[in-house]
């Protein structure tokens, strides 16, 4: 069955570097989205992403984030200068035309 | 902003049992999908329900979109030890539009004591 996968699964980083996370939506998907969870917390809204552009955006996605769909398989998530607060289990999720979301296993970003 | 308020919060119950937990809106909903999360994973569709009303199963699971589109219930029958997890409920509300961001309860921790 296929699924979404993202890696690394565990990103340890210095406050003020630059992170990548990326991810492998479902191949016949067209719309992509990153959420996070901050421990103990609901899952957030992010960004959401659809022929090659964000289509929406939460305030958590400031201009310290952005997303990019390099090629025809990756979708990648960059935060430019990370904060202590960044860090939270990031989720990537894809969908075909339904509604149904499907969610990858999660990089959980820690920023020390 | 949008929110969905999931009860109850948590949940200890014996193998066997049946589980009910439910999320309320104060706005009106298009789309319940409920998800269930396992430490160190991401959540995982469980069930998805798009018209009021609708009363969907999988398996011993069991999720029913409110009349008013502000509520949605799960239950769980017979529960087993894998049951255990964090069950969450997410909504598209009727203006998330084509986007269809999803809008998330705080989640119900279920423990099934064997």
């Amino acid at each position: 069955e296929p699924e979404v996968t993202q890696t690394p699964s565990h990103q340890v980083t210095q406050m003020g570097q630059e992170v990548i996370l990326r991810c492998v939506p479902i191949s016949n998907h067209l719309y992509f989205y990153w959420y996070r969870q901050i421990l103990g917390q609901k899952v957030e809204f992010l960004v959401s992403f659809y022929n090659n552009e964000i289509s929406e955006k939460s305030e958590i996605f400031d201009d310290q984030f952005s997303v990019e769909r390099p090629d025809g398989s990756n979708f990648t998530l960059k935060i430019r200068s990370t904060k202590l607060e960044d860090s939270a289990m990031y989720f990537c999720a894809s969908r075909a035309t339904g509604s149904e979301q499907y969610f990858g296993p999660g990089t959980r970003l820690t920023v020390t | 902003g949008q929110q969905l308020n999931q009860s109850p919060q948590s949940m200890f119950i014996q193998e066997g049992e049946d589980v009910s937990m439910n999320c309320t809106s104060s706005s009106i909903f298009n789309t319940w999908l409920w998800y269930k999360q396992e430490p160190g994973e991401g959540p995982v569709l469980l069930i998805a329900l798009y018209k009021a009303g609708e009363l969907t199963s999988n398996g011993r699971l069991t999720a029913q979109f409110g009349i008013t589109r502000k509520d949605s219930f799960l239950n769980i029958s017979a529960s087993i030890p894998s049951d255990v997890g964090i069950y969450f409920c997410a909504g598209q509300s009727v203006n998330a539009g084509n986007n269809r961001k999803l809008i998330w309860g705080l989640g119900t921790s279920l423990a099934v004591n064997p």
